[in-house]
């Protein structure tokens, strides 16, 4: 079946730890997009990428970084200069106008 | 940049209508979404607009104007399983896809 898979699903991060999330798709998508929400929030974007080799900041880029070496692949490192980096994080991908798939999310916690 | 605004939240009661408004403000169009989450969840697609007016599925319809920067996802018959949160997110020109902070929907009994 085809789909956007995150992992993991839980995360914790140890004061000054970098930790990446990873997300894949077998959707053949060229965008891909990396969201946070908070809780009682809406969607905030962090990166997106519509194309491989290429991305773009979204709004609140700074404490995170992004690649994408392969089409199917767009992880997301939270660095240790995200202060405040407990969140849900989501993954989603899309065709040109076509709807966006999302994958599961990741609850990442600081311990 | 984009400016998506829509309400933070409404209360219906069950079996009635609700609409829940969008508007926005971005360089470039390149079409609006309309998504569900439940708590905990990944937001779910409802519908997509690209052109203006109104498409239809089932119980939920979205409306769009691009002249004036709006749309509307309208849910009739509510039922108690559509409490949940309705993001609108918007697609720029350049591929940069915006949410609202989303609209919760309370359906009373």
């Amino acid at each position: 079946d085809g789909g956007i898979t995150q992992s993991p699903k839980y995360l914790f991060r140890k004061e000054g730890q970098n930790v990446t999330l990873s997300c894949e798709q077998n959707l053949n998508h060229d965008a891909m997009y990396w969201y946070r929400q908070d809780p009682g929030q809406g969607l905030r974007l962090i990166y997106y990428s519509q194309i491989v080799n290429d991305f773009q900041k979204g709004d609140i880029a700074e404490g995170y970084s992004v690649s994408r070496e392969k089409k199917e692949s767009f992880p997301l490192t939270v660095t240790s200069a995200q202060k405040n980096p407990t969140a849900f994080y989501l993954c989603a991908s899309k065709a040109t106008n076509e709807k966006l798939f999302f994958g599961s999310g990741t609850q990442l916690s600081v311990l | 940049g984009q400016n998506i605004d829509q309400p933070t939240e409404m209360t219906a009661t069950e079996g009635a209508i609700v609409q829940i408004n969008c508007t926005y403000q971005t360089s470039g169009f390149n079409g609006l979404f309309w998504y569900q989450q439940h708590a905990g969840e990944a937001p779910t697609f409802l519908s997509y607009n690209v052109l203006d007016g109104l498409e239809e599925k089932g119980r939920f319809s979205s409306f769009l104007s691009r002249s004036k920067g709006y749309s509307y996802l309208l849910l009739k018959e509510l039922q108690m399983k559509d409490s949940a949160s309705y993001l609108c997110a918007v697609s720029d020109s350049w591929g940069k896809l915006q949410f609202g902070a989303g609209t919760q929907v309370v359906v009373t009994p």
